[in-house]
């Protein structure tokens, strides 16, 4: 079975701190992929990385970035936490396109900044 | 307008009741389509890939209409334990390996 493992299950930090979500996926999986869920707006991509070093701005880029040194790990940063980034953090990974896209979630980070 | 549209319900069904959802997407360009399913507090996890021919698992048919843009899900004889939302799910880029979502349908089936 895919395990997509995110390191938090529950977040409390304060505004303006630095935050760091980690993901790590043991399927030698080539995407990886950051979304928030908030209530009434689905799921938003936030980045994409369909390769080590490799991303994609998602649909909600801003407030964020990303790190993929290792193709295991995926790494979100709120470089400066604000109270409108308090949501639910999914991360997933998928082996590839198409037929592959199939994406495996983690069980979420839901971060509340304060 | 959304990428992925979905009617967010909730649709409330005896048990024993077929329901039907819909989907509709924008981006013609768009390959591969999934239904995803959302137990409250948990993750999304894959309920069925959509075919083009339509395909069936168990009590559950997916179909996708091109032409119009639209898929459905329809889920016969529903148990207390289909009760979830339920996502849309299409890829949107030319790899076809970006994954943008539904706002999901809730489906609550009573006893």
């Amino acid at each position: 079975d895919v395990k997509v493992t995110q390191s938090s299950r529950y977040l409390v930090k304060r505004t303006g701190e630095k935050v760091f979500l980690e993901c790590v996926q043991d399927m030698d999986h080539e995407n990886m992929f950051w979304y928030r869920q908030d209530p009434g707006l689905g799921l938003r991509l936030i980045y994409f990385s369909y390769d080590v070093k490799m991303k994609e701005k998602g649909d909600i880029p801003e407030g964020y970035s990303v790190s993929r040194e290792k193709k295991e790990r995926f790494s979100l940063i709120l470089e400066s936490a604000s109270t409108n980034q308090t949501s639910m953090y999914l991360c997933a990974s998928s082996l590839g396109g198409g037929s592959s896209a199939e994406a495996f979630f983690g069980q979420g980070t839901r971060l509340t900044v304060v | 307008r959304k990428e992925v549209e979905q009617d967010p319900g909730p649709f409330n069904v005896p048990e024993g009741a077929t329901v039907a959802f819909n989907c509709t997407y924008s981006n013609s360009a768009s390959q591969s389509f999934f239904w995803y399913r959302q137990d409250c507090r948990k993750e999304p996890k894959l309920l069925m890939s959509v075919y083009s021919s339509g395909n069936e698992d168990g009590r559950f048919t997916a179909q996708l209409n091109r032409a119009s843009q639209y898929i459905s899900l329809l889920i016969r004889d529903s148990k207390l334990s289909d009760s979830a939302t339920y996502l849309c799910v299409v890829t949107r880029n030319n790899a076809g390996n970006m994954l943008t979502f539904g706002g999901g349908t809730r489906l609550m089936v009573k006893p």
